[in-house]
């Protein structure tokens, strides 16, 4: 079974410039999540998606962070404009709520450097 | 809300056990978890345990859950090079949300 897929791995962008990050989640997975991983931390979820709606955005910056899952499958992240704070690792999970654990499973994550 | 903390650092011996400990806040959560970062790569979900059991074994991995005392821990017998990772703990908060630690850097020497 594939996991999750991720692209780019890396990027470097100035500050004020934008990006976008690229998730394939597990074949049938319905649950799809975005995380903010800040080195020496822990990820934090930025959101979390059921099929094609949004079910957690309580902690996206809304005001220069978006996501969208159009078809339920493959799912963008975007960063307009980025600042210094956003350099991170950005994690895509999924999970398939099929059973009770819910368990999620990572992609590679894309470094983001923001100059 | 969750507040999920580990110690940050471990030195350990090739071939001896390592033992990585975990603290959580929130009684009702209902699953944990222990996940492993190594450079550059992804988390791999390494095991977890429901929150109604206090021990599970999985080949080298142990994990223990003392539920009154909301602390987690995981036991890595005849630790490998290999092992040498970041390890994270999660459990799950009120809302179904997964909540990490810091992490705990394993090294292992020779």
């Amino acid at each position: 079974e594939a996991g999750v897929a991720q692209s780019p791995r890396y990027k470097i962008i100035e500050k004020r410039q934008s990006v976008a990050f690229w998730c394939n989640p597990i074949s049938g997975h319905a649950t799809l999540y975005w995380y903010q991983q800040i080195l020496g931390q822990g990820p934090k979820l930025l959101i979390q998606f059921q099929n094609n709606g949004v079910v957690d955005d309580s902690q996206l910056p809304k005001d220069r962070f978006s996501a969208e899952r159009l078809k339920g499958v493959d799912s963008t992240l975007k960063i307009q404009p980025a600042k210094l704070e956003d350099s991170a690792v950005y994690l895509c999970a999924s999970s398939s709520r099929t059973t009770s654990t819910d368990t999620q499973y990572f992609g590679p994550g894309t470094r983001l450097t923001v100059l | 809300g969750e507040d999920v903390e580990q110690s940050l650092f471990l030195s350990v011996r090739e071939g001896d056990s390592s033992v990585i400990n975990c603290t959580y806040t929130d009684s009702s959560s209902t699953y944990l978890y222990w996940y492993k970062q190594e450079p550059g790569a992804g988390l791999q979900l390494l095991t977890y345990i429901f929150s109604n059991m206090d021990m599970k074994q999985d080949q080298r991995l142990t994990v223990l859950l003392n539920k009154k005392d909301k602390h987690l821990s995981l036991r890595i017998a005849d630790t490998q090079t290999g092992d040498s990772a970041i390890y994270f703990c999660a459990a799950t908060d009120s809302w179904g949300k997964l909540q990490f630690g810091a992490g705990t850097q394993v090294v292992v020497t020779p």
